[in-house]
């Protein structure tokens, strides 16, 4: 199957700072990434769709100030945490398939303490 | 939006005996359902997926089946062993491409296989 790699795998931050997580498709081009937010013992939760040259499409309830995304390449998409808080701490995974109708492939996932 | 529920929350078997996970989903217009294992600290892997014009599909011990009219899927484990034990995820996508090709998950369940 196809690879999306995520870096990194895991960081620990200061309360106020900000946090840059990539996500890469390895062996192919991906137009759209998704970015995913899954908290203990509970679902993946879809955060925001990454558009490669153009601005995320955020869900519901989901601050864009606060995690921006960036797609400048159709490799490779960013998702930053700014100004964290305890509360952002989580597990952070991105995901991205071949082709519009087809397998989503994951990545290997961000966890995010927060202190 | 979509919406997908999952049941039960855990589900505990013996060793051989088979497992069921059902899912519902809201959007008549989904398409695609896959479902996903889940090992703890991981990505989720996907283990079958079907199409919405399939009632079936079946791959050595897993099988999913769709019932398009009443909008619910399962998940199908037979002979589980304990390498089975992981947490499981449906899901569900709407339409082909762009903001619309997102994949809503499940709230999963904790399948745990006892020797």
């Amino acid at each position: 199957g196809a690879v999306v790699s995520q870096h990194p795998s895991w960081v620990i931050c200061k309360s106020g700072t900000s946090v840059k997580i990539e996500c890469r498709s390895l062996d192919f081009q991906a137009t759209t990434m998704f970015w995913y937010r899954q908290f203990p013992k509970q679902s993946l939760m879809l955060m925001a769709t990454s558009n490669e040259g153009s601005k995320a499409t955020y869900e519901q309830g989901v601050e864009k100030d606060k995690f921006l995304i960036n797609h400048a390449s159709l490799t490779l998409s960013t998702l930053t945490v700014t100004s964290a808080h305890p509360e952002d701490s989580s597990f952070y995974i991105c995901s991205a398939s071949r082709s519009s109708a087809g397998e989503l492939f994951f990545g290997e996932g961000s966890r995010l303490t927060v202190l | 939006g979509e919406n997908v529920e999952q049941h039960p929350s855990t589900l505990s078997v013996q060793e051989g005996d088979s497992a069921v996970i059902k899912c519902t989903y809201s959007d008549s217009a989904s398409n695609y359902f896959p479902w996903y294992k889940q090992e703890l600290g991981k990505r989720p892997q996907l283990i079958i997926d079907i199409r919405s014009n399939v009632g079936e599909k079946k791959d050595q011990r897993i099988a999913v089946t769709l019932n398009k009219t009443a909008k619910h899927f399962s998940l199908h484990i037979t002979e589980t062993q304990p390498e089975d034990s992981a947490v499981y995820f449906c899901a569900a996508r709407t339409g082909y491409g762009g903001a619309t090709n997102k994949l809503i998950f499940g709230t999963g369940t904790l399948l745990a296989v006892q020797p």
